[in-house]
């Protein structure tokens, strides 16, 4: 069965200190891993999709990363408006994606 | 370019009653997936609906079912509900023949059982 970590739970950070969250994964077949942000009660809002091992895509202060057990989100000089809850999916040989419990990083200013 | 849609926003039923949600997907995308949250966890898969079929199912009970329309939009029904379907149910859609199997979502329907 596929299986999604993310690490951690929670990540209490200063504006400006950079950071990174982790999302290792176990599934059979990966078609792509996604990553999502998500703000208190609402729907997530898509970030990237990761093909391939080595794969890197960046977006303002986002980066994320792919190795063939796990990928890297990494938050460079956040702000306070980069405070969310982030979810990785992987998206297995079928259709659905499976999720983590998502990071939930708040950003002090 | 229109997202996608959700209704309602928020609604209260309470335990034996039946629920229908609705979503209309992006413009463009031809597929419909629902995902259940529930507090701290992050979305379980319940079902896709491609072409108005059921394309694939998750881990949940037959009281859940679907629908999806021939202009795309779909339907999500709960019947018997139980208090632990209270939970932020999510609609995603996507294009089959784009080849980037991105699923986008909508703001979701927060239901509450009590």
């Amino acid at each position: 069965e596929d299986q999604v970590t993310q690490s951690p739970e929670a990540l209490r950070l200063q504006e400006g200190e950079s950071s990174s969250l982790n999302c290792s994964y176990t599934v059979s077949g990966l078609r792509g891993l996604f990553w999502y942000r998500q703000d208190p009660g609402k729907g997530p809002e898509f970030l990237f999709t990761l093909y391939s091992a080595g794969e890197e895509k960046e977006k303002e202060r986002l980066k994320a990363t792919l190795t063939k057990k796990e990928s890297f989100l990494h938050i460079t000089a956040p702000k306070p408006e980069d405070s969310a809850t982030y979810l990785c999916a992987v998206h297995p040989n079928d259709y659905k994606l499976s999720f983590g419990a998502g990071t939930t990083v708040t950003v002090r200013a | 370019d229109a997202g996608v849609t959700q209704s309602p926003t928020h609604l209260i039923k309470t335990r034996g009653q039946q629920v229908t949600l609705r979503c209309s997907p992006k413009s463009g995308h031809d597929t419909v997936s629902w995902y259940q949250q529930a507090l701290g966890q992050g979305p379980q898969f319940i079902f896709q609906y491609y072409e108005e079929e059921e394309r694939q199912r998750g881990n949940f009970p037959d009281r859940f079912s679907g629908h999806q329309f021939p202009n795309y939009s779909s339907e999500l029904n709960v019947n018997a509900l139980l208090l632990g379907d209270s939970a932020l149910y999510l609609c995603a859609s996507s294009l089959v023949s784009g080849g980037t199997d991105t699923q986008y979502f909508g703001p979701g329907t927060r239901l509450t059982v009590l």
